[in-house]
């Protein structure tokens, strides 16, 4: 079956790079995706990839995708303490159906 | 454009009542899926609607039902409530059913005592 893995903690200091990584099963996949989760609020789509690209780039955040090894990372560049929160990668496995990893819980240390 | 909605935003219900939670999408989009999360077993969906049609289900027992209106707008209900049905669940919308990215709601808040 489905599993998505993330490790569940990460703390950075501000100003540095953040990695999140992620590893999947499912390589039938179309897209990828991060979300971010703040305390006690909903989901917040951060970015996507879509299964043939390589990287995706958007402003602070880079996504790659090593669809080999099946391997999905996303990088925070000059991480803020606003950025402190839960990141899940997922990955679509049909019909809008998303399979979670754990979450990655990022502190960011002032 | 307004974001998705769900109401209400926290609910406590004791064990054997049933209850209905609310969901109204992003204007235009079609697709309702249902998510639980829990801390024990995390992000787990719940079932997906599409033009007032169950497209897909997720492995919960029949207790957890769902519909979808005419105007996109959906309710999950739950009945015979059981502790651990405590948790969040989240809504989330998109314009067609399959390959599109989805927009979250801030989800129900529910506690079964």
């Amino acid at each position: 079956g489905e599993d998505v893995e993330q490790s569940l903690f990460l703390s950075v200091r501000e100003g540095d790079s953040s990695v999140i990584n992620c590893t999947y099963t499912d390589s039938s996949s179309t897209y990828l995706y991060w979300y971010k989760q703040e305390p006690g609020a909903g989901l917040q789509l951060l970015t996507y990839i879509f299964s043939n690209m390589d990287m995706k780039q958007d402003q602070r955040l880079t996504v790659l995708l090593n669809k080999k090894d099946k391997h999905l990372s996303l990088r925070i560049a000059d991480t803020q303490t606003g950025d402190s929160a839960i990141y899940f990668c997922a990955e679509d496995i049909g019909a809008n159906n998303l399979f979670f990893g754990t979450g990655t819980r990022l502190t960011v240390i002032p | 454009k307004a974001g998705v909605t769900q109401t209400p935003r926290y609910l406590i219900k004791t064990r054997g009542q049933q209850v209905t939670l609310s969901c109204s999408p992003i204007s235009g989009h079609r697709s309702v899926s249902w998510y639980q999360q829990t801390p024990g077993q995390g992000l787990q969906f719940l079932f997906e609607y599409f033009s007032e049609t169950q497209r897909n289900k997720g492995n919960f027992p029949g207790r957890f039902s769902g519909r979808q209106f005419s105007n996109s707008r959906s309710e999950m209900n739950v009945s015979t409530l059981e502790l651990g049905d405590s948790a969040l669940y989240l809504c989330a919308s998109s314009p067609l059913s399959g390959g599109e990215t989805q927009y979250f709601g801030p989800g129900t808040r529910l506690l079964v005592l």
